[in-house]
């Protein structure tokens, strides 16, 4: 199936730097998705954007939908050891209701 | 709000058998909810878009004789997954939308599937 690149796969990270992630695509998404998935659970919507060029804050995430429609990024100010976890884009086909998610990026925050 | 719902959380059955998983939107209608399968440490591949009253729509690969889907009503999928074979073994997701173009999607808590 469809997947969207997404970088880098993991990190680790101090507590307390911050964090950024990024998924591209070469086809063009209506809306993009953040999640958040702890391991054996569902992924949890951190942030949603359905504009080019939106820059969306939800507290120390911050995220934006690219003006080209094909890319989106995530970034997580003053990380904490709770922020660990995969963390997903999720892009939604222009004309469809179907998401195609990145490959997730793999979060471990030091102390 | 928002609330999505899956059951069971966790089930073991033998190779040869069935099993249905239930997904329940708690708070909201939904008009179509997504069906996702999760290998160990990979992403999420969408399996099938389960539209209520109507047939669901499976992607590419993905046999629809043997996850038979069922969307009932606007607040309950299930997934059947028929004579399941250790190769069916994985984490099964579900999410629903509130919104009719299903711009934020919540997803269940996942079922874990054991063949043996």
């Amino acid at each position: 199936g469809q997947q969207l690149n997404q970088s880098p796969q993991s990190m680790f990270i101090q507590e307390g730097e911050d964090v950024s992630m990024n998924c591209t695509s070469s086809s063009i998404f209506n809306t993009w998705l953040w999640y958040k998935q702890d391991p054996g659970e569902g992924p949890v919507l951190l942030i949603a954007l359905y504009k080019a060029g939106e820059l969306t804050s939800n507290g120390r995430l911050t995220a934006q939908f690219g003006i080209t429609r094909k890319d989106s990024f995530l970034n997580i100010s003053a990380s904490i050891p709770s922020d660990v976890g995969i963390y997903f884009c999720a892009g939604q086909l222009t004309g469809t209701y179907k998401y195609i998610f990145g490959t997730g990026t793999r979060l471990k925050v030091l102390a | 709000g928002a609330v999505v719902s899956q059951h069971p959380s966790r089930v073991i059955c033998k190779s040869g058998t069935s099993v249905k998983i239930e997904c329940r939107s708690l708070d909201f209608q939904a008009t179509t909810m997504f069906w996702y399968r999760q290998f160990p440490k990979k992403s999420l591949m969408l399996m099938a878009t389960s539209n209520e009253g109507s047939k669901a729509t499976y992607e590419q690969g993905v046999e629809k004789d043997k996850f038979l889907i069922n969307h009932a009503s606007l607040t309950l999928s299930t997934l059947t997954v028929t004579s399941a074979h250790p190769e069916d073994s994985s984490f099964y997701i579900c999410s629903a939308s509130p919104t009719q173009g299903g711009d934020e999607q919540y997803f269940g808590p996942g079922t874990r599937l054991t063949v043996t």
